[in-house]
């Protein structure tokens, strides 16, 4: 079945300093894609990082990448040099190929301490 | 481009009455959905469309109804509403309802919200 978990309601990281959120995921189909999104207190969406189940390598943009463990079934987020804009809720989603809803993990809320 | 634009932004209602959330894009988007975002609980899918006149069921539908009659508009109606439906309701959009093709044709696009206050 579909499914995605992220198991850290709340995080902490020093400005400057790096922060993983985990995300965790299951599936039977063999082509689907990963999605992180952050949600400021504002409210919106925001889309940050894709990666494919067949990409070879782990997605980057700019001061986000994931860090892709297929056999595992991680995607987890890695945020480099954290800055005080970064303390929002993130959220992990999946889309599986032969289905094309886009399903959301509990989500994970940061904050960034000066 | 206006993007995805959702009506009302913010709505009370009484236990038992009925009442449309809007979704519209104006992106020829494909692929349309709602989810409701509650504490906690992350998004939850409760219906979404692959196209004009297809819809399905997300993780949660019960008590919710959606048509897609246009490309551009994804409505969903709240029958007879309950303290439950209290929420804040995304609706989102992307190209295409595959993984095929470029990463830019399955990125949702997500409106401002709906925030529903059931009393």
């Amino acid at each position: 079945a579909q499914k995605i978990t992220q198991t850290q309601p709340g995080m902490f990281v020093q400005e400057k300093e790096a922060v993983t959120l985990d995300c965790t995921y299951d599936t039977s189909d063999p082509s689907y894609g990963l999605f992180w999104y952050k949600q400021p207190s504002s409210g919106e969406m925001i889309f940050l990082i894709y990666q494919g189940s067949y990409d070879q390598q782990n997605a980057t943009e700019g001061r986000y990448s994931l860090n892709f463990q297929k056999a595992r079934k991680s995607a987890n987020l890695v945020i480099s040099a954290s800055q005080l804009g970064d303390s929002a809720m993130y959220f992990c989603a999946m889309r599986e190929h032969r289905r094309s809803k886009l399903i959301f993990g509990q989500g994970t809320t940061l904050q960034v301490k000066p | 481009n206006a993007g995805v634009t959702q009506t009302p932004k913010f709505q009370v209602l009484k236990t038992g009455q009925s009442m449309t959330l809007q979704c519209a894009q104006d992106m020829n988007h494909e692929y349309m959905s709602w989810y409701r975002q509650d504490p906690g609980m992350g998004l939850r899918l409760i219906h979404y469309s692959v196209g004009a006149g297809i819809t399905d069921q997300g993780e949660v539908p019960n008590g919710y109804n959606v048509s897609r009659s246009t490309t551009e508009d994804f409505p969903l109606r709240l029958l007879s509403a309950a303290p439950s439906q209290t929420s804040v309701y995304f609706c989102a959009s992307s190209y295409s309802s595959s993984l095929a093709g470029d990463q830019a044709s399955y990125e949702q696009y997500f409106g401002p919200g709906t925030r529903l206050t059931v009393t």
